[in-house]
């Protein structure tokens, strides 16, 4: 069983819609979560950390973690065609040294 | 200039051959590591490294090695290329810390094996 499972997608949205990114994990001493954005030919880059339950945001981004059933959520609100690329979530155990990654979900945001 | 650098960004080799990809960062982070991307696959580890002198094996490591010259740089090689090796691969950087940290990555190295 993989560390991490993320919804492979594609996805492809219009323009301003609400977007719902999920992942789920098998280990519950999982205790950090986070968030990568990855534009096509470019490396990953971090959108949302956190490491508790509950919602985070940052602008038209929510992260949403339920630890008691293993379950992440990224929300993009009014997305833009500048959201369109991967996203992938990851990981990782506290005392841990590595962070595990979901496969990733490909988002298209149509003009 | 970019913080993680990579070299080369695309290769194309034949079966047998040795390769060496190369990473460089001015971040000043102890701690590096070497994934590998593919399609539905997503990032797998193959190699990290916390210090100069510390070499962990990843998930993947089977085929490939790793030497860390300096706080800078980490070199991931293929010893005797494969296939199956054709991939993306990514270098990361990350703050020692008591706990996971924020990865930064590379640019990525395009690998095709022929």
């Amino acid at each position: 069983q993989k560390e991490v499972e993320q919804d492979p997608g594609p996805l492809s949205v219009p323009e301003g819609a609400i977007v719902s990114l999920n992942c789920t994990y098998s280990n519950s001493a999982f205790q950090y979560f986070m968030w990568y954005r990855q534009y096509s030919r470019k490396g990953p880059e971090l959108l949302m950390y956190t490491y508790s339950s509950g919602n985070k945001e940052d602008g038209r981004f929510t992260a949403q973690v339920d630890k008691s059933s293993k379950y992440i959520s990224l929300f993009i609100r009014d997305s833009q065609p500048s959201d369109s690329a991967t996203y992938l979530c990851a990981i990782g155990a506290s005392g841990g040294n590595q962070f595990y990654f979901g496969t990733g979900t490909s988002l298209t945001v149509i003009p | 200039d970019a913080d993680v650098t990579q070299t080369p960004r695309n290769r194309i080799t034949k079966t047998g051959k040795r390769i060496m990809l190369e990473c460089s960062q001015t971040k000043g982070h102890d701690r590096m590591y070497w994934y590998r991307q593919d399609p539905g696959l997503g990032l797998r580890l193959i190699y990290y490294s916390f210090d100069v002198k510390d070499i962990n094996k990843g998930e993947i490591s089977d085929g490939y090695s790793v030497s860390r010259q300096a706080q800078a740089k980490f070199s991931l090689s293929l010893e005797s290329a494969i296939p199956n090796q054709t991939a993306l691969y990514f270098c990361a950087t990350s703050e020692l810390a008591g706990g996971p940290t924020e990865q930064f990555f590379g640019p990525g190295t395009r690998l095709t094996v022929l």
